[in-house]
């Protein structure tokens, strides 16, 4: 059965380097998104990617914040300068298309910011 | 900014009898709505979902309840069995635009044997 990859598994960083952070969505996916869950909060939405735009960020998706589908498979969320506050899971997933609620996501990589 | 509310952190039961997890919205353009199962170390698991149009929704052990008037949806899982152990998360979306989804904070399912 098909599924999201994400690597790494575990990132550790200090605060103020950047982090590329990589998802492999499922392949005839055509809808992409980033969430995060710090420790013991929700779940929360970052971005949306569609048609190779942003369609939607969230307040917590500032100009430190990127994502990139650099080629047909990969779709990478960079943190330019990381906080204390970044650390957290980040979650991958995809969609199929519209009207297709179901969001497919990965095992996640927990971003540790020392 | 709490749309989607998990009142209960923890619920724990016996192995075969019913489970019964609950969610609240307060947004009542919410138009789908979604459960999700998340085991330590993993992402959310989609596990069952219902349209705003229907107000039940079945799937083998699991079914989902809407009551829109109430602005809250539940979970059954019926009988319950020690491999359901795991975070629930309620989850909504509205049509069109990202489709993205709102989270609740999520509930402890421990099924014992």
């Amino acid at each position: 059965e098909p599924e999201v990859t994400q690597t790494p598994s575990h990132q550790v960083t200090q605060m103020g380097q950047e982090v590329i952070l990589r998802c492999v969505p499922i392949s005839n996916h055509l809808y992409f998104y980033w969430y995060r869950q710090i420790l013991g909060q929700k779940v929360e939405f970052l971005v949306s990617f569609y048609n190779n735009e942003i369609s939607e960020k969230s307040e917590i998706f500032d100009d430190q914040f990127s994502v990139e589908r650099p080629d047909g498979s990969n779709f990478t969320l960079k943190i330019r300068s990381t906080k204390l506050e970044d650390s957290a899971m980040y979650f991958c997933a995809s969609k199929p298309g519209q009207g297709n609620y179901e969001q497919y996501f990965g095992p996640g990589t927990r971003l540790t910011v020392t | 900014d709490q749309q989607v509310k998990q009142n209960s952190p923890s619920l724990s039961v016996q192995e075969g009898r019913i489970s019964i997890l609950n969610c609240d919205y307060t947004n009542s353009m919410f138009d789908y709505f979604l459960w999700y199962k998340k085991y330590p170390a993993e992402g959310p698991t989609f596990l069952i979902s219902i349209s705003s149009i229907k107000d039940k929704n079945e799937d083998g052990r699991f079914t989902v309840f809407l009551n829109k008037s109430a602005k809250h949806l539940s979970l059954h899982i019926v009988p319950s069995q020690p491999g359901d152990s795991a975070v629930y998360f309620c989850a909504a979306s509205l049509q069109g635009g990202s489709e993205k989804l709102v989270f609740g904070k999520g509930m402890k399912l421990t099924v014992n044997p």
